[in-house]
């Protein structure tokens, strides 16, 4: 069970626009930013979203994050099949005192 | 090129020690804290530890807490892990990550991973 929830799966036509959310509390979305990372299987995650709404440099500007309170969100815009991928959220949970991840959305682009 | 390299992933028996390496370059090493991530088979992503970037300050996940214990080399520019008392429950690909300052906790820099089977 993930500290962060997030659904297991989302799925979306080329061209569309899809969201997924990611569920926390107070000690971590709540008072924290949120991460989002990007795998594809069988490689490393990489960062897509830092600090709850900022894009890393050669993230393309289709990815989006925002927060509001204990609950944050990844936009995909003008979905593409190459990201078909795994997302997950992440965030630094103040009560833990460790990172937390959501337990992962798997993105089919149909 | 900015760059991490994990090493040290076997396959160990129940109970046995194993040690990670993560080599860092292209980038201030020493300013950077630094995070072991693992992903077991078929699983999601689950944080382990981290060291911050002068190893003044290190936790870990409740999982591991009291087995496995990270330390970096800053003149090495090398994280470590070391991970005592295996479990098969460690069965995992172990990635290393670098989170900058100011960063948020934000893994900005990814090792491509080493696998860890713990397995009698």
């Amino acid at each position: 069970q993930s500290v962060l929830t997030q659904p297991p799966s989302a799925s979306g036509t080329p061209g569309q626009r899809v969201t997924i959310s990611c569920s926390g509390s107070s000690s971590n979305i709540g008072s924290q930013t949120v991460n989002w990372y990007q795998q594809f299987p069988g490689t490393a995650p990489q960062l897509l979203i830092s600090l709850s709404n900022h894009r890393p440099s050669g993230v393309p500007d289709r990815f989006s994050g925002s927060k509001s309170g204990t609950s944050a969100s990844l936009a995909i815009s003008g979905l593409q099949s190459e990201d078909e991928a795994d997302y997950y959220c992440a965030a630094w949970d103040v009560s833990l005192n460790v990172v937390v991840f959501g337990g992962g959305t798997k993105l089919t682009v149909l | 090129q900015v760059q991490l390299v994990e090493s040290g992933g076997d396959v160990v028996q129940p109970g046995r020690s194993l040690r990670l390496s993560c080599a860092a370059s292209g980038f201030t090493f020493s300013s950077y804290a630094m995070h072991w991530v693992r992903q077991a088979p078929g699983k999601g992503l689950e944080w382990v530890s981290f060291l911050w970037y002068d190893g003044s300050h290190e936790t870990y996940s409740d999982s591991v807490k009291g087995r496995f214990t990270i330390s970096r080399d800053n003149f090495k520019n090398t994280v470590y892990l070391q991970m005592n008392s295996l479990r098969a429950e460690d069965t995992a690909v172990y990635f290393c990550a670098g989170d900058p300052p100011s960063s948020g906790f934000a893994f900005h820099i990814w090792g491509q991973g080493t696998r860890v089977t713990v397995s009698s």
